[in-house]
C-alpha cells in the first residue's frame, strides 16, 4: 500500500467558514507534508511534520493551522481564508524526515479548495 | 537558494522519443526526482537519481550529471496517455527537519497522434 489518502476531494467555503482538510497514510511514514499548488505552477511547501512534531513552517499565514493527531494522520484547519487561497492542497509523506538514499516523497490526490 | 529550470512546454508525436531537460543551481544536493502530473491530479513518482548516470525504468529513463547540474527524463515509445506535466525536483541536503523538495516549474508535454 503506497497510498496517501486525502479528504475531501473538493471543498467550497466562504471567507468566514471554518473547515478542515484531512490526510491519512498507513505506510509507517514518519514525515508528512502539506503543499499548495496553484494552476500551472509547481507545488510549494507549506508545512513539514517530523515524528508528529511541526518542524518546518514556510511562513504560512495563521489562517492555515496544521495538526498531526498521530503518526498516520495530518490535518489542515482553515479559517478566514481569502479567495486567493483557492488552490490544490497536496498532502505527502516519506518514510523518514532525514534525507536518505531513495527516500521518496509520496503525494495524495489532493483537495481542491475554492474560497468564495 | 534553489534555482531549477526546465522548458515550459514540449510537443511530440505518438511512438516517438522525447527528452525533457532540467538544470539546477542549488545550495545543497541530495538527489533529484522526476514526477509526472496529469491535469487535476497529484504528482506521481517516476524516478530518482543521486549518483551520476542513467536510471532506466521501462519506457522511462532519467540521467544525472552532478558536476553539470543537469538531468534529463527520456520517454520512449510515447503514448497519448503520456501527455502530462513533468516536474523536476531537487532534494536539499540531509537535515533533521524534513525531506525537502524544491520543484522546477514543470514541463507540459503534449503527445499528438
Amino acid at each position: 500500500d503506497t497510498e496517501v489518502t486525502q479528504t475531501p476531494k473538493h471543498l467550497v467555503m466562504g471567507m468566514t467558514n471554518k473547515k478542515s482538510l484531512k490526510c491519512e497514510q498507513h505506510m509507517g511514514h514518519r514525515a508528512m507534508y502539506w503543499y499548495k499548488q496553484k494552476a500551472k505552477k509547481p507545488p510549494e511547501l507549506m508545512f513539514v511534520y517530523s515524528y508528529e512534531k511541526l518542524s518546518i513552517n514556510e511562513s504560512v499565514p495563521s489562517r492555515f493551522s496544521p495538526e498531526c493527531p498521530n503518526s498516520s494522520l495530518l490535518n489542515l484547519h482553515l479559517h478566514a481564508l481569502q479567495p486567493e487561497d483557492s488552490a490544490l492542497y497536496l498532502c505527502a509523506s516519506s518514510q523518514e524526515p532525514v534525507s536518505v538514499s531513495g527516500n521518496t516523497i509520496y503525494f495524495g490526490e489532493g483537495s481542491w479548495l475554492t474560497v468564495v | 537558494g534553489q534555482n531549477i529550470d526546465q522548458p515550459t512546454e514540449m510537443t511530440a508525436t505518438e511512438g516517438a522519443i522525447v527528452q525533457i531537460n532540467c538544470t539546477y543551481q542549488t545550495s545543497g544536493f541530495n538527489g533529484l526526482f522526476w514526477y509526472q502530473q496529469h491535469a487535476g491530479e497529484a504528482p506521481t513518482f517516476l524516478s530518482y537519481n543521486v549518483l551520476d548516470g542513467l536510471e532506466e525504468k521501462g519506457r522511462f529513463s532519467s540521467f544525472l550529471s552532478r558536476s553539470k547540474g543537469y538531468s534529463y527524463l527520456l520517454l520512449k515509445e510515447l503514448q497519448m496517455k503520456d501527455s502530462a506535466s513533468y516536474l523536476c525536483a531537487v532534494r536539499d541536503r540531509p537535515s533533521n527537519a524534513g525531506n525537502m523538495l524544491t520543484f522546477g516549474g514543470g514541463t507540459r508535454l503534449m503527445v499528438k497522434p
